[in-house]
């Protein structure tokens, strides 16, 4: 079946320090690609998304680069600010299928950014 | 334009009980899904409702079911209650089987 595996965290960066979280898929074909972004006591926003292989998403300063030699959607970013404290979901979307239409998510990034 | 809303925001029930969490969607979308997050967790996926039926569903014992009415909002109904139970339900909408889901704020249900 569809799976997402992100980087084990917590991350706690300062102010301004470049932002990697690592994010791998195991899915056949070519899902779409998405992160969410969850702020304490909210539900998830969408972030970025990628739907064929070698696509960037962008906002607000986060991208990610869809891979699908390495199976890969990793999230960066140049320069972290403390309201970017959040939890960071990676997520898939079957292309087609039994599944299609169903977010398949990881298990979430803790993200803290100290001034 | 109003997003994604659902109510309650947050509700306390006792085991064996049972419970009905309710989900808007955003104006415009006809598509209804439903995850469960537990605490620490990334959200599962429960099921889909789409033309008022059940287009697909996770692997959720049939305790939980739902219904999709003509307005599009929907119903989470979860039956006896167990401790395991607990989490954060989130619903989300989109229009038709679109790749952009919308979410609401949750629903957070504690067991006891």
């Amino acid at each position: 079946g569809n799976s997402v595996t992100q980087m084990e965290g917590p991350v706690t960066l300062s102010e301004e320090a470049f932002l990697t979280i690592n994010c791998t898929y195991t899915a056949t074909g070519y899902p779409s690609l998405f992160w969410y972004v969850q702020y304490p006591g909210e539900g998830l926003q969408l972030l970025l998304k990628a739907t064929k292989a070698d696509d960037k998403g962008s906002n607000k300063g986060f991208e990610a680069t869809y891979r699908k030699e390495t199976t890969s959607f990793h999230l960066e970013k140049g320069s972290v600010q403390v309201s970017d404290s959040a939890v960071y979901f990676c997520a898939l979307m079957a292309a087609g299928g039994t599944s299609y239409g169903k977010l398949t998510f990881g298990q979430g990034t803790i993200l803290t950014v100290h001034p | 334009d109003a997003g994604v809303t659902q109510s309650p925001t947050h509700l306390i029930k006792t085991r064996g009980q049972q419970v009905t969490l309710r989900c808007s969607p955003k104006s415009g979308h006809d598509t209804v899904s439903w995850y469960q997050q537990a605490l620490g967790q990334g959200p599962q996926f429960i099921f889909q409702y789409y033309e008022e039926e059940e287009r697909q569903r996770g692997n959720f014992p049939d305790r939980f079911s739902g219904h999709q009415f003509p307005n599009y909002s929907s119903e989470l109904n979860v039956n006896a209650l167990l401790l395991g139970d607990s989490a954060l339900y989130l619903c989300a909408s989109t229009q038709g089987v679109a790749y952009e889901q919308y979410f609401g704020p949750g629903t957070r249900l504690t067991v006891t």
